[in-house]
């Protein structure tokens, strides 16, 4: 059975940068893409972008410029950095797995992140 | 953007009940839809993709229809476990969802 977890810290300052990473286990790397997700009360859920097993990249628009997702397929997984971050980044943040492109069949449980100073 | 907008944003019905959730799409986006199922605390799990595939493991209670700018999600008999909110997704450019369905119990 396929599992993701994330890791991460739980609260970061305004203007730094957020750095999370998921742990792949059960399954291998190759074939996917990997996103990563994040969800709040007011937006949603809301797509930030995902890594393929190739290396390729795709981000959502709204985010690319602060956005940088990459992948450690040694270690089986993959990263999320967000920069200057600002409480409407305070969000439940999930990593997933994508079946074809953005199929998301497989999920981590979710890691809460608050930006706060 | 693709604006996605989901209908109702909440569902009153019974155990035994036929539901149908819609999602519209503000431009065609083929069949490039998948359903999720949302419970408290817990990631969404995937139902239905590419508009009318179920994910394995899905009771077949639950069906995708639709293509282009209108689909429907079904749930042919409700029950006990299927109280939860619906999310639909569209990933024709970028992922975007739809707002939620709560589907609650009459």
């Amino acid at each position: 059975q396929v599992q993701l977890q994330e890791s991460g810290p739980g609260l970061v300052k305004p203007s730094e940068t957020l750095s999370l990473t998921c742990t792949v286990s059960g399954d291998s790397i190759s074939g996917y893409y990997w996103s990563w997700i994040r969800q709040t009360p007011g937006k949603g859920l809301e797509w930030i972008g995902h890594v393929h097993y190739t290396g390729r990249t795709k981000y959502n628009p709204s985010l690319r410029s602060r956005i940088t997702i990459s992948l450690d397929t040694s270690k089986s997984q993959f990263s999320l950095r967000v920069s200057s971050l600002t409480a409407a980044d305070t969000a439940l943040y999930y990593c997933a797995r994508g079946l074809n492109a953005d199929e998301f069949d497989f999920w981590g449980q979710g890691t809460l992140v608050s930006v706060s100073s | 953007d693709i604006q996605m907008t989901q209908s109702p944003s909440t569902l009153s019905a019974s155990v035994g009940d036929r539901v149908t959730i819609t999602c519209r799409a503000s431009q065609s986006i083929g069949t490039w839809l998948a359903w999720y199922q949302q419970k408290p605390g817990k990631a969404p799990k995937l139902l239905i993709y590419k508009a009318l595939t179920s994910q394995s493991g899905v009771p077949s209670r639950f069906s995708g229809s639709g293509s282009g700018t209108e689909f429907t999600l079904t749930i042919s008999s409700l029950q006990p476990d299927d109280f939860a909110t619906y999310y639909c997704q569209q990933y024709s450019t970028y992922s975007i969802f739809g707002q939620g369905t709560r589907l609650e119990i009459k």
